[in-house]
């Protein structure tokens, strides 16, 4: 069955840059996109980017200039990283099939900016 | 960016209510709208699709519709497990989310 799984360190120091992993199964990354979305606590839901499944990205332009999206197809495994990390960018950090209409999402990994 | 409102922010409802939860669109989108329900610890999960197709799995008290600007969510008899943050999600450009209604029971 498909399943997505995000991992990355809980902790990350302001003006840092952080790196989480987004790692597939049962889902071939050549024929499906996958979307960052993060949530602070108690707050929306925001879309941040997606990586096509020819390798192509698009990013929010909110954060446009800070993000990156990359992937591993031999490992299934996506990449985010985004540097000049505030205390605002403290969240939930998900990843999902798809641009639209996530059918599948990551458990979600908790990221803190803090030092 | 396409701006996404949802109303109320927070619905009270008994069970076997009829609840309708509303998106409004900055612009048109095409229909380009999906539905998400999240509950407290939880990741988002996907009810409604392109407007108004429900998901595999969902049961048939969901429903949406709407066109242009305008879309609704319904829940034909509100059950206790309806108990949620229910989000609107435009794909028509730019992807964003709505701020959500938060659906309690009274």
């Amino acid at each position: 069955q498909v399943q997505l799984k995000e991992s990355g360190p809980g902790l990350v120091q302001p003006s840092q840059t952080l790196s989480l992993t987004c790692t597939v199964s049962g889902l071939s990354l050549t024929s499906n996109s996958v979307s960052w979305i993060r949530q602070p606590p108690g707050k929306g839901l925001e879309w941040m980017g997606v990586i096509w499944s020819n390798g192509g990205t698009d990013y929010n332009s909110a954060i446009k200039s800070r993000l990156s999206i990359s992937r591993d197809t031999s490992k299934s495994q996506v990449f985010l990283k985004m540097n000049s990390l505030q205390t605002e960018d403290t969240a939930m950090y998900f990843c999902a099939r798809s641009y639209y209409s996530f059918d599948y999402w990551g458990q979600g990994v908790m990221v803190t900016v803090s030092s | 960016d396409i701006q996404m409102t949802q109303s109320p922010p927070v619905l009270s409802a008994s069970v076997g209510d009829r609840v309708t939860l509303s998106c409004k669109a900055s612009q048109n989108i095409n229909k380009n709208l999906d539905w998400y329900q999240q509950k407290h610890g939880e990741a988002p999960k996907l009810l409604i699709y392109y407007t108004n197709n429900l998901q595999t799995g969902i049961p048939s008290r969901f429903s949406g519709s709407g066109s242009g600007t305008d879309y609704t969510l319904t829940i034909s008899s509100l059950q206790p497990e309806d108990v949620a943050t229910y989000y609107c999600y435009q794909y028509n450009s730019g992807p964003t989310f709505g701020a959500g209604t938060k659906l309690e029971l009274k």
